[in-house]
Formats: C-alpha cells, structure tokens, sequence
C-alpha cells in the first residue's frame, strides 16, 4: 500500500515570498491534516479536513496560511506571505475516518517538508 | 485545552528496558497515543491506550492511569535502532473530530 505522498520535500525561501506544499494521502482516507513541526517540538495540528470539508482549522495563521482539498483527495498548503518563524517541517498525515469512540485509527505520515525561511 | 509533558532526553544501553513517561493534563480524551519519529522521518504510530492498563505490542508496551494523568511507554531489548524521538498524544474529546494534541517528545539514545 502506497504512503502518505508529499512535495516538495525540502524548500527554501526568503521572506515575504510565497510557497505550496502538496499532499496525496493514502487512498481511501476521508481524514486529511496538516501539522507544523517545529525543530525540538511536537507536531502542531494546522488544519484537518474530513473529504473535502474543513473539520477544524482553529490553529491555522489564517492571515497567511491558507488549505484546500478539493474533490476530497489531494491537498495544498499555501503560506503567502512566509515570514522568519515559519521555518519547520510541514507534515500531512491521512487517516480513516473514525466510527465510534473506542476504535483508534492511526494516523499515517508523510515524509514531510522542510521549508526554510531566509 | 491540553498540555504533555515528557522528558527531553532519554539514554540506555542496548539490550536494556527504557520507560518513557507523559504527564498530562487535558479536559478530556478518547485516548492516548505513542508515535516515534527517527531523525528526519515522519511519525509512525506504535501503540494507543483508551482505558486504564497496559497494552502490549511485542517489545513495546504503554500504559494509561486516567486518575493519576499519566502515562508511559515501555520499551524492552533495546536495539540501536530505537534511537528516535518518542511523543505522547491526547486524542481530546471535541465533537466528531479526532484529532492528536502531541507533548515535545523524548530524545531517546541507545548506546553499545
């Protein structure tokens, strides 16, 4: 079975400028998210889609990150503009959609991206 | 909201148990989570509690205690490979959506 898919996997920037990331998750996951990891720190959840609706996107900098999934499949990422602190790996992870409270479905990650910001 | 504290750092020698510990406080949760992360990998899933007990998955365990808010990894024959970080994670309760909460990590090192 095929992984959680992503590109590019390293970028660099300078800031004020823009980036995109993209993200093919495992087929068949209704559940799509989107973390920030900054060096040292645990995974930030930024955004979650359930197909191709937005679950949760209360932690996302929405002045300038922006996400979408269209037709509920592949997603982008955009920082636009990119400032200094956005230096981090971006992740996406795709999971099953869950059925009841007791049934744990994993997450799966991608390799991510490493963005610097000069 | 929710917050996990974990160790920073970790080091024991190969072939020896290591237990990794995570305090937590949280106005709820479904369950709590371990995933390891090598040096410039992605997270993977090890092992998940949603009651009180341990769990067992060959050489790695986890244990949940709600009415202490802790829990711990258990790691038995460690082998050089288990060099990685290790985090804990809070699935909160929130409407339908099931989300991680991730603590900081540990820096685990397995010496020879």
């Amino acid at each position: 079975e095929a992984g959680v898919a992503q590109s590019p996997r390293y970028k660099i920037i300078e800031k004020r400028q823009s980036v995109a990331f993209w993200c093919n998750p495992i087929s068949g996951h209704a559940t799509l998210y989107w973390y920030q990891q900054i060096l040292g720190q645990g995974p930030k959840l930024l955004i979650q889609f359930q197909n191709n609706g937005v679950v949760d996107d209360s932690q996302l900098p929405k002045d300038r990150f922006s996400a979408e999934r269209l037709k509920g499949v592949d997603s982008t990422l955009k920082i636009q503009p990119a400032k200094l602190e956005d230096s981090a790996v971006y992740l996406c992870a795709s999971s099953l959609r869950w059925t009841s409270a007791t049934t744990y479905n994993e997450q799966f990650f991608g390799p991510g991206t490493r963005l610097t910001v000069l | 909201g929710q917050s996990l504290e974990q160790p920073s750092e970790v080091t024991a020698v190969e072939g020896a148990i290591v237990q990794i510990n995570c305090t937590y406080q949280t106005s709820g949760f479904y369950g709590l989570s371990w995933y390891q992360q090598h040096d410039g990998g992605a997270p993977t899933f090890l092992s998940y509690n949603a009651l009180d007990g341990l769990e067992e998955t060959g050489r790695f365990s986890s244990f949940l205690s709600r009415s202490d808010s802790y829990g711990y990894l258990l790691l038995q024959e460690l082998q050089m490979k288990d060099s990685a970080s290790y985090f804990c994670a809070v699935t909160p309760l929130r409407g339908s959506a099931r989300q991680l909460t991730f603590g900081s990590g540990t820096q685990l090192t397995v010496l020879p």
